[in-house]
């Protein structure tokens, strides 16, 4: 089991550019999630899929855009990439019907000039 | 929505004493409360939670009390050892919130031998 994996692990990016980060988890969990994690800030929700086919807003969703694109998958996309976006971002996993355990993956690093 | 503070930011012990790490939740429907611990480079995991229902829950060497009064929540680690070293971040959640966590800023403990 790899559990939650996240690819790329580093990204630099010029302001403008886009990109979109992949998640995967391979524990059949049925939730998924997207934090930025910055410093003094600890984590917030960018955004969430409760389920397969369905995915909402977190705290901070503004110029982030996701596809739960199987139960299996949960990709980032960041369409016009600024500054405020440098951060590192971490996704979850989680079955809502255990525990209400999260299972973060090991982060991408990103930096946009 | 749910505010998490946590104190404090930084927290120095020796090798051997404990560490105490307060959050304070402002809504009173949680009733989910979990702790996590981040090493440096790695994704957030779980080391212990606690449900609104439970007054205290202890794991070994570490401990989780929690006031729904007062609406605080603490970790307690004993006979700290150098790979305790890491982020702690606490959190809250409720029952129909899909498993979002709203998290504390986080506190840096460093212990010393």
């Amino acid at each position: 089991n790899a559990g939650v994996t996240q690819t790329p692990k580093f990204q630099v990016l010029k302001t403008g550019q886009s990109m979109t980060l992949q998640c995967a988890q391979d524990m059949n969990h049925n939730s998924m999630y997207w934090y930025r994690q910055d410093p003094g800030m600890g984590l917030r929700l960018i955004y969430y899929s409760a389920s397969e086919g369905t995915t909402d807003k977190g705290e901070v969703p503004n110029g982030y855009n996701v596809s739960r694109l199987n139960k299996r998958e949960f990709s980032l996309r960041l369409e016009s990439a600024a500054p405020s976006q440098t951060s590192v971002y971490f996704c979850a996993s989680m079955d809502l019907r255990g525990g209400r355990e999260q299972f973060f993956g090991p982060g991408t690093r990103l930096t946009v000039l | 929505g749910e505010n998490v503070e946590q104190h404090p930011s930084t927290l120095s012990v020796q090798e051997g004493d404990s560490a105490v790490i307060k959050c304070t939740y402002s809504d009173s429907a949680s009733n989910y409360f979990p702790w996590y611990k981040q090493e440096l480079g790695k994704g957030p995991q779980l080391i212990i939670d606690i449900r609104s229902n439970v007054g205290e829950k202890k794991d070994q060497r570490i401990a989780v009390t929690l006031n729904k009064t007062a609406k605080h929540f603490s970790l307690h680690i004993t006979e700290t050892q150098p790979e305790d070293s890491a982020v702690y971040f606490c959190a809250a959640s409720g029952t129909d919130s899909w498993g979002k966590l709203q998290f504390g800023a986080g506190t840096q403990v460093v212990v010393t031998p």
